[in-house]
Parts: structure tokens; C-alpha cells; sequence
């Protein structure tokens, strides 16, 4: 596609819920990342693929959350027993590569998950 | 471990104003900065960027230049424009932040005719 594309772009789950959160990103771009924006901060990193294998999860804040990018492509954000703290923005963002010297990262939009 | 600290805002400026948004970083190692700006409903977008001591990005009239010896990166425009109303984030990645970024709190600029 053009761009980095986030579905859905709102969800609202109850206090205890499964959350999936979908990211497609730009055509060839082996190098996907998710990043959690909460209100007045800046993006915060979460997981970071390179292909299908997570090189970085440091990020995740604990054992509720998951992703998976089975095929090298399209990513899955999976949250557990999902919690009021968890409301935030979720970002993905794409490259050809590890943010270093010649790629960017584009982002997409974001999916606004408000947990009640 | 690596930060960003940037100025807090709001910043609101009548146009053809002077603008700056000073950031600042704490690394390991020799990272790449940059400036992302996210408009109102938009996503975020690279504005520039700069990858080592001395260099300046630039963009849209916006500049930044990489300032080891006082860890900055301030972003500067000569003249904003109505059209420049939007939050601007520092970021840093590599200098031992391995393949994600670090962005500052960010900075709303609005900007009055």
C-alpha cells in the first residue's frame, strides 16, 4: 500500500478483554516496529521485528502484551486482560532497515484503544 | 539509559515569528537525531535529520543542527506559518538504543495570523 495502515484506527474494549490490533506495513519494508503514545508523551518503543523474529521486545511492559509477525509482513498486537492503564495511542511505524544512517521509519496513524 | 528532553509547550506564536524548540539527548555512542512532526489528525512524518557531530538537517525552512559538545539538536525556523500549527518530537536512535527510537514528550506549536 502507500502507506503504513493501522486497523482499527478506534477501539474501546472492557477492563479484562483480549485486544488485537492489526499493522500493515509499506510493501518490502522488512523492519516493523510498535511504539504506545500516551496523552502529553511522546511515542514510547514497545517491540521491534526485523522480518518475522523480534529482534528487540524490551519495550513490552509485561507478560499481557504479545506480537507476532508470522510472515514477515502484516503485524499482530495482542493484549491480555487488558487494563484502564493500557488507553493510549498504538503506533506502528515501517523501514527497509534498522533506523541508522540511510532509512526512515514511517508511521501510520495509530489505533486509539480506550479501555473502560 | 538514553533520553530526550525536550521543551515543554505549549509554544503559540503569531506567524512570521522566530521559532525555536530546544531538545536535548543523552546517549552512549554517536546517534542519529531527528526531528518528527505530527499534524493535527495526521500521523507522524520525519521532518529532518542529522546523523553526526556538525551536521544540519533541514527542511520546509525548518533547521536542526547536531551539537555534540552541548548534546542539542534545536529546531529553528526563520518565519512560521499558520500552516506549521502542529507537535513536533525530538528523536534519537542508535548510540546504544538498538533499532527503535527515542522521542522527547514533544512540543504543540500553534501558530496565530
Amino acid at each position: 500500500g502507500a502507506g503504513v495502515s493501522q486497523t482499527p484506527s478506534n477501539k474501546v474494549t472492557e477492563k479484562g478483554k483480549y485486544v488485537e490490533l492489526r499493522c500493515d506495513p509499506i510493501s518490502g519494508h522488512t523492519a516493523l516496529y510498535w511504539y504506545r503514545q500516551s496523552l502529553g508523551q511522546g511515542p514510547e518503543f514497545l517491540i521491534y521485528f526485523q522480518g518475522t523474529g523480534a529482534a528487540d521486545d524490551s519495550g513490552l511492559p509485561n507478560d499481557r502484551f504479545f506480537a507476532v509477525r508470522p510472515e514477515g509482513s502484516v503485524s499482530t498486537l495482542k493484549i491480555q486482560r487488558t487494563e484502564r492503564g493500557d488507553s493510549a495511542v498504538y503506533l506502528c511505524a515501517s523501514s527497509f532497515g534498522p533506523p541508522d544512517l540511510n532509512t526512515e521509519a514511517f508511521f501510520g496513524q495509530g489505533t486509539r484503544l480506550t479501555v473502560v | 539509559g538514553n533520553s530526550v528532553t525536550q521543551m515543554e509547550g505549549p509554544v503559540t506564536l503569531s506567524e512570521e515569528a522566530f521559532l525555536t524548540i530546544n531538545c536535548t539527548y543523552t546517549a552512549t555512542g554517536y546517534p542519529s537525531l531527528f526531528w518528527y512532526v505530527q499534524y493535527p489528525g495526521e500521523g507522524l512524518q520525519l521532518l529532518l535529520k542529522a546523523t553526526k557531530a556538525d551536521d544540519k538537517g533541514s527542511n520546509k525552512g525548518f533547521e536542526a543542527t547536531y551539537r555534540k559538545e552541548t548534546t542539542s539538536f534545536h529546531l529553528e525556523k526563520g518565519s512560521v506559518q499558520v500552516s506549521d500549527s502542529a507537535v513536533y518530537f525530538c528523536a534519537l536512535s542508535g548510540g546504544g538504543s538498538q533499532g527503535n527510537l527515542i522521542f522527547g514528550k514533544g512540543t504543540k506549536l500553534s501558530v496565530k495570523p
